[in-house]
């Protein structure tokens, strides 16, 4: 069955401080995404990954940076997080080929940031 | 870049009623895809339309795309109270020379028993 975990559910940071959101996918496949999300404003793209250690940035990758060094790992890191980052992260993946297979989500890390 | 645009925004009906949801996009597509999402939780996947088809059929769920009018719509027929949920549209758009999807906002449903 596709699982795709999230490191936590909950997560309260403090401004300033370095925020590492963790996912991992044990379905192998190629594509990882980061969304985030926030009422009426729907998801937005922050980045993605075809590939290990391949990046390229989203719609809205400002602040925000990631890491693959591993095919299942997808990591979102906050270099200084501000209160304006304080939204649901949502990670996704999908199998191979481009974006528009379908993506199969984790269950989503809501973070505020103080 | 936002493409797809669910309309209407919240829809509210009884048990056993149809549900219909719209979706408008802007530029040319390949395929559209419906999601659906728990409340606070991650999206899973519904149904997956391509650009040649019109219809499609899934369980209780019809969509049908008409790209001339640029435009679908999910029916959830005799819906039940745990069809409550919010339905997102997403389209495959071009981001710095890949396909990725671009998510509507969202339809928030509720089904009343």
């Amino acid at each position: 069955d596709v699982k795709v975990t999230q490191s936590s559910r909950y997560l309260v940071k403090r401004t300033g401080e370095k925020v590492f959101l963790e996912c991992v996918q044990d379905m192998d496949h190629e594509n990882m995404f980061w969304y985030r999300q926030d009422p009426g404003l729907g998801l937005r793209l922050i980045y993605f990954s075809y590939d290990v250690k391949m990046k390229e940035k989203g719609d809205i990758p400002e602040g925000y940076s990631v890491s693959r060094e591993k095919k299942e790992r997808f990591s979102l890191i906050l270099e200084s997080a501000s209160t304006n980052q304080t939204s649901m992260y949502l990670c996704a993946s999908s199998l191979v080929g481009t974006g528009v297979d379908t993506q199969y989500f984790g269950p989503g890390t809501r973070l505020t940031v103080l | 870049s936002q493409q797809g645009e669910e309309d209407p925004q919240a829809l509210s009906i009884q048990e056993g009623e149809n549900a219909t949801m719209n979706c408008s996009y802007k530029t040319s597509i390949n395929n559209l895809q419906w999601y659906r999402q728990n409340s606070g939780r991650g999206l899973v996947h519904l149904i997956l339309i391509r650009s040649n088809e019109r219809e499609k059929h899934s369980g209780r769920l019809r969509v049908t795309l008409d790209t001339s009018k640029k435009s679908s719509s999910l029916l959830i027929t005799a819906s039940r109270a745990a069809d409550t949920a919010s339905y997102f549209c997403a389209t495959d758009s071009l981001n710095s020379g890949y396909s990725t999807l671009t998510f509507g906002k969202g339809t928030m449903l509720l089904v009343s028993p």
